[in-house]
């Protein structure tokens, strides 16, 4: 069965520390892979997403993602976190096969930076 | 330009009674999905439209869930019978007729069935 995983619930970081939220993922076929965050009483937001080429993918808020497929992971990392960067991150992951655009969703990891 | 609006953005029911929620989805956008998200959850899929029709519907959890489409505009979930585990926030997201497409997600409507 096609799944996602985010295997941390909450991640905990300091100001202007790295950050790294982590994905695994186990599907067939070639994925497409998605990160979107999540803010208080808000809409999910894009960040970024994997879908050939460069296994490094740069995003929004100067986030990044590394796609490794013979780990299956599509970790999120950051630099030098920001306290404004405290929200629910979520995973997804799009199987390329035809005309299914589902999305298969991990649960979350939550991210909290001290300041 | 506008993203994808939803209304309305909080809906409390009495269990039993029928409820309908709508997405606008970014104009141009021929694909749009729905999702649920129950509290401290992730997404749940429910159904998928390109233009007014429905490939998959295979996330409707019950026949009480159903989702039509006019045109590549506007879609209405509806909620016959509300049940208290209805109690969600239903997402809508649009996105291009590509295959790489990013789905781009309204602000959701808070569904409480008491």
């Amino acid at each position: 069965a096609q799944s996602v995983a985010q295997p941390e619930d909450q991640v905990n970081v300091a100001e202007g520390n790295p950050l790294t939220v982590k994905c695994t993922y186990s599907v067939s076929g070639n994925p497409y892979l998605f990160w979107y965050v999540q803010y208080p009483n808000r809409g999910l937001q894009f960040l970024l997403k994997y879908i050939t080429g460069d296994n490094l993918v740069k995003g929004s808020y100067g986030f990044e993602a590394e796609f490794n497929k013979s780990q299956t992971s599509f970790h999120l990392k950051k630099p030098s976190a920001l306290v404004s960067d405290s929200a629910l991150y979520f995973c997804a992951v799009r199987v390329n096969a035809g005309n299914n655009r589902k999305l298969i969703w991990g649960l979350g990891t939550s991210l909290a930076v001290n300041p | 330009g506008a993203g994808v609006s939803q209304s309305p953005s909080n809906k409390v029911t009495e269990k039993g009674k029928d409820v309908e929620l709508r997405c606008d989805p970014i104009s141009g956008h021929t694909a749009l999905y729905w999702y649920r998200q129950r509290l401290g959850q992730g997404l749940e899929f429910l159904i998928y439209f390109q233009g007014n029709s429905a490939p998959d519907k295979s996330g409707l959890p019950s026949d009480r869930f159903s989702a039509e489409r006019t045109g590549e505009s506007v879609s209405t979930l509806t909620i016959q019978r509300t049940q208290q585990e209805d109690s969600a926030v239903y997402l809508c997201a649009s996105s291009t007729r590509t295959s790489t497409d990013t789905q781009y997600f309204g602000p959701g409507t808070r569904l409480t069935v008491l």
